[in-house]
């Protein structure tokens, strides 16, 4: 199945540190989500995009959802230790009987205090 | 609360038995999908369903069965025919053309 290109594949970083990653794709989407997970639990959303250059920010995170609705990315402002955990970005194709959401390849990120 | 449940966890199974996941949402949402995740990977689409009573296929569908009798339940089961049933399962739900919800999982293991 088809896969979005996200980078970097993993961060570790110091506590208090910004941090940005993005994703990329051949294919224009509707709508852009950014989930996280913790370890042995279901991804949570964060933030959803739905408008070509619409910036969002929830708390410290704030994404964007590219002009060419082709990419996005998501920043993480002074990093704490429950930011540990797997970001996954997901572009959502809708239209007539279809809801597909296609899904980045992740990004771990590991925070030291 | 609002939300999606899926039960058990943890389940094991022996090799050639056919399983049932549950998963369930209360949140009134018309569509419903079943995906896989195995370690150091992403999310691959098994199932899902827009409506009561209609499922499609999704990427990797082969070797389970889902039913959608009532818009509240989505049940997947992984039969003996799926070679590498071992994964972690996530359910989800949406309304039409919307984000998707996800449930805690269910980490299952076949020996």
């Amino acid at each position: 199945g088809q896969q979005l290109n996200q980078s970097p594949q993993s961060m570790f970083i110091q506590e208090g540190e910004d941090v940005s990653m993005n994703c990329t794709s051949s294919s224009i989407f509707n709508t852009w989500l950014w989930y996280k997970q913790d370890p042995g639990e279901g991804p949570v959303l964060l933030i959803a995009l739905y408008k070509a250059g619409e910036l969002t920010s929830n708390g410290r995170l704030t994404a964007q959802f590219g002009i060419t609705r082709k990419d996005s990315f998501l920043n993480i402002s002074a990093s704490i230790p429950s930011d540990v955990g797997i970001y996954f970005c997901a572009g959502l194709l809708w239209g007539g009987a279809t809801n597909k959401l296609i899904f980045g390849t992740g990004t771990l990120l590991a925070v030291q205090p | 609360d609002g939300g999606i449940t899926q039960s058990p966890k943890y389940l094991f199974r022996k090799e050639g038995q056919n399983v049932t996941l549950s998963c369930e949402q209360n949140l009134n949402h018309d569509a419903m999908y079943w995906y896989r995740q195995d370690p150091g990977q992403g999310l691959r689409l098994i199932y899902y369903s827009q409506i009561v009573n209609d499922f499609q296929k999704g990427d990797i569908a082969e070797g389970y069965s889902v039913s959608r009798e009532k818009k509240e339940s989505f049940p997947l089961t992984v039969t003996s025919a799926q070679k590498n049933p071992t994964a972690f399962y996530l359910c989800a739900s949406s309304t039409q053309g919307n984000e998707q919800y996800f449930g805690p999982g269910t980490r299952l293991t076949v020996t």
